[in-house]
């Protein structure tokens, strides 16, 4: 089945401490997201990527980092410099940023801080 | 900078009922429009793509339209069941790169 696998679904860290969020796709789709979801704020982008060894910052990226090293993964660094980290993380992605695509996601992983 | 609405943020109605979601959005030079659903815990599902050039999409009991004269799009669900709670959000794409603005979106309650 075609799609975007997250994980883990559930992460608890202790403050100072970096996270890795995993997001892979097997939907062959060149452009990757990360959002993040907060209660009563809606979706916000932190990073994107359009292609292979390149990525952009979205709205929030202070306190995050990203990879792109194969066209299928897009892995999401939370650091010890995001000051309010606990939320729900969404990987999504798209066919290309060429084409005005629909745009998957992936299940999500929350992420408490303890 | 695009911003998108959807009010009211609560809605219920009995079970049967057809019923229609509101987003609204600032900017009409938008490169398409598209719904989603999401389950309590869940990620989003993809409900309809609506691309500029179009007016409506459908699919199964829902129907969602675009007027981007007047920065609107709907979700019409006919005849409501208790399986369609849910929130319902509606994203604009407004560039290129396929950068997506998102309401925050109508949690939807159908009563049996």
């Amino acid at each position: 089945d075609g799609g975007i696998t997250q994980s883990p679904k559930y992460l608890f860290r202790k403050e100072g401490q970096n996270v890795t969020l995993s997001c892979e796709q097997n939907l062959n789709h060149d452009a990757m997201y990360w959002y993040r979801q907060d209660p009563g704020q809606g979706l916000r982008l932190i990073y994107y990527s359009q292609i292979v060894n390149d990525f952009q910052k979205g709205d929030i990226a202070e306190g995050y980092s990203v990879s792109r090293e194969k066209k299928e993964s897009f892995p999401l660094t939370v650091t010890s410099a995001q000051k309010n980290p606990t939320a729900f993380y969404l990987c999504a992605s798209s066919m290309g940023w060429r084409v005005t695509g629909e745009l998957f996601f992936g299940e999500g992983s929350r992420l408490t801080v303890l | 900078k695009q911003e998108v609405t959807q009010i009211p943020a609560a809605l219920s109605v009995p079970e049967g009922e057809n019923l229609v979601l509101n987003c609204s959005f600032t900017d009409s030079a938008i490169y398409n429009l598209q719904w989603f659903r999401q389950d309590p815990g869940k990620g989003l599902t993809s409900l309809l793509l609506i691309q500029s050039s179009q007016r409506e999409q459908t699919s199964g009991r829902l129907n969602a339209s675009l007027d981007k004269s007047s920065g609107r799009s709907t979700l019409y669900i006919a005849a409501s069941q208790p399986g369609d709670s849910a929130t319902y959000l509606c994203a604009v794409n407004s560039g290129a790169n396929s950068k997506l603005t998102f309401g925050k979106g109508i949690t939807l309650s159908v009563r049996p």
